[in-house]
């Protein structure tokens, strides 16, 4: 299993700021994602993150609206940008130690847009 | 049509009692199954793997049709500590997980 850290835990922000959620794993992993999920709805993934390049962005989601970094095989983070009451929701950072393994969340960010 | 498809519930079940339900995926390709459990406002938590022989783990039971291309989860003996939202998840093509909208189970004393 790996422990994953996430922060902030909640957040209540101005539309048009941006926030930067971090994500830090106790060990290497080589596979990063980042979901969101909004009351009442599956979790979506927004992006895999790759290390030492640009991340994969699913349908949907753009590097301009959610930019995101991974510097190494244990840290990562997530900018929600110029931010809206629509991306109110709740973030998660997730792992997997290989492909179609399990995935280990981050405890997520609970972000409210004013 | 999404990839992975549960009924939402919720399913309301008497303590002690049984309760099932199934999650369906439309790829056939899909390698790796996996119930995981969410509880309100946490984050998703694994719950346990479901292999092709099924798997068993105390009053837990995950099952894999791959005919049928579904899964199922069985609690028996239901605790009121089984309240949540349960998530089934299916590999795509790259093995990353897609997971279902949830299925809520509420047992009541």
């Amino acid at each position: 299993s790996a422990v994953i850290s996430q922060k902030p835990s909640r957040d209540i922000c101005q539309r048009g700021t941006s926030l930067t959620i971090q994500c830090q794993v106790d060990s290497q992993v080589t596979m990063m994602f980042w979901y969101r999920q909004q009351p009442g709805q599956s979790l979506t993934l927004i992006a895999t993150a790759n290390q030492g390049s640009e991340a994969t962005y699913e349908s949907g989601f753009v590097i301009d609206k959610f930019p995101i970094s991974r510097p190494n095989l244990t840290f990562s983070t997530l900018t929600v940008s110029n931010m809206s009451p629509e991306d109110s929701s709740i973030y998660l950072c997730s792992v997997q130690t290989g492909v179609g393994t399990e995935a280990f969340f981050g405890q997520g960010t609970r972000l409210t847009v004013v | 049509r999404k990839e992975v498809e549960q009924d939402p519930g919720p399913f309301n079940v008497p303590e002690g009692a049984t309760v099932a339900f199934n999650c369906t995926y439309s790829n056939s390709a899909s390698q790796s199954f996996f119930w995981y459990r969410q509880d309100c406002r946490k984050e998703p938590k694994l719950l346990m793997s479901v292999y092709s022989s099924g798997n068993e783990d105390g009053r837990f039971t995950a099952q894999l049709n791959r005919a049928s291309q579904y899964i199922s989860l069985l609690i028996r003996d239901s605790k009121l500590s089984d309240s949540a939202t349960y998530l089934c998840t299916a590999t795509d093509s790259w093995g990353k997980l897609q997971f279902g909208a949830g299925t809520q189970v509420v047992v009541t004393p």
